[in-house]
This record gives C-alpha cells, structure tokens and sequence, in this order.
C-alpha cells in the first residue's frame, strides 16, 4: 500500500531534550515536506526537499532541522524543543505527473513539549 | 504575497442537505493548482478534490463539487446531502506556479452534520 509513515504518532517530552521525528515514504517520491497544524492557523510549511541531499526553508523553519539522506527517510528534527513546538506535525510527499498531482500526508504526529 | 481565505471557521448542516464553504485566494499565478482536504478527528488529511486553474470545467467526485471562479480568485466546495460521516474540518489548499512544490493553506472550516 503506497503510504506515509510517520512515527510516533504520539510524544510527550520535557523542554530542551533533543527528539526525532521520522517520516518514511514507499511511493520512490522526489518531494517531501514537512508541515505544523495550530488551531485556527491551518497547516504552515515548516522544511522542504526537493531530493536527496536537497532540502530548504519553508515558512516556520526556526527550531528545526532535516536531513535527507535517502529517498524514502525525511526525518524532523528538533534540537532544543520549547513549549512553543508544542504542535501537531505532518509529513507529506509528491511526485508530479499531469495525471496524478497532489500530495500523500502521513497520519501525523502530535507532540507535546513540557 | 500568496495568501489563502477561508471565512467561515464553523459551518453546520442538517444531515442530507446541501452545504457550501468558501475560499478565495490571491495570487499574481496564472497557473496554478487547487485542492480541498477533510480532515475527521482521526486528524488523517484526506484530498476531497483537485482543479487545475487552466481547467474550465468545476472538478465533480461524488457529492463533492467546487465552483472555481478564476476571475474572482474563488474555489468554494459544495457538498450535497450531507452525511454524519462529513463531519470534519476541511482545508483548501493551492500551489502557486508550475515549479513550486509548496502548498498554501487556509485557516480552515470546522463542520458539523447534524442528525
């Protein structure tokens, strides 16, 4: 099943303890996205790649950081959480064709810093 | 700047009629591509619908159509005899230019189907 793995779904962590958030996609997808959900602010863009070794700022990038090493694996990373990370995180991924254009969202990731 | 305008925060609806929710953007593009997402309170994003803005013909999936105004820079989502099951906050998203790969969001519409 062609899919967007996130993990975990769910994460309860203390302020300035450095976590991962990993994300998997099985559909060979050149694109890959993170995004951050707030009530009452929609979905804001937080990174982006383009492909391996390709990665750049979206709207929120401060306090995080990607990596995309491989294809498949964007994870999110968070060096130093704040409670102002506290949020609900979803990773997407993209391959353009004329026929089939949109994005897959993994099931999302909440997290909760403390 | 691209932005994206969903005015109504909450909507309801009676179970089997018709609802309406409104979206205007604006944008400098003269392609671009559209999108609707539903998102229940298992939180997954679910694409409802997709338009191109070359595309005069309104997309149609099911009881799901959108009435896309190019000159007015609208694309609102009609959904007709509401189903409980249509109860969920629904997203309109864009991407502006051919080579962007960034989605723009709107803020959201929570709705509600009433039995």
């Amino acid at each position: 099943e062609a899919q967007v793995t996130q993990n975990p779904r769910y994460l309860i962590t203390v302020t300035g303890k450095k976590l991962t958030v990993t994300c998997s996609q099985n559909m060979n997808h050149e694109y890959m996205s993170w995004y951050r959900q707030d009530p009452g602010l929609g979905l804001r863009q937080i990174y982006y790649s383009m492909n391996v070794e390709v990665t750049d700022k979206g709207d929120v990038p401060e306090g995080y950081k990607v990596s995309r090493k491989e294809k498949r694996n964007f994870p999110l990373i968070l060096e130093s959480p704040s409670p102002n990370q506290t949020s609900l995180y979803f990773c997407a991924s993209s391959s353009w064709t004329r026929s089939n254009y949109g994005y897959t969202f993994g099931s999302g990731t909440r997290l909760t810093v403390v | 700047a691209q932005t994206v305008t969903q005015s109504q925060p909450e909507m309801s609806v009676q179970e089997a009629e018709t609802v309406t929710l409104s979206c205007t953007y604006d944008t400098s593009e003269s392609n671009y591509y559209l999108f609707w997402y539903k998102q229940p309170p298992s939180r997954q994003m679910i694409l409802v619908i997709r338009q191109e803005a070359y595309k005069q013909q309104n997309a149609t999936e099911n009881r799901f159509s959108v009435n896309f105004q190019k000159a007015a820079k609208s694309f609102s989502l009609k959904i007709s005899d509401s189903q409980l099951g249509d109860t969920a906050m629904y997203f309109c998203a864009f991407l502006f230019g051919a080579g962007s790969y960034q989605l723009t969001f709107g803020k959201g519409t929570k709705l509600s189907v009433i039995p």
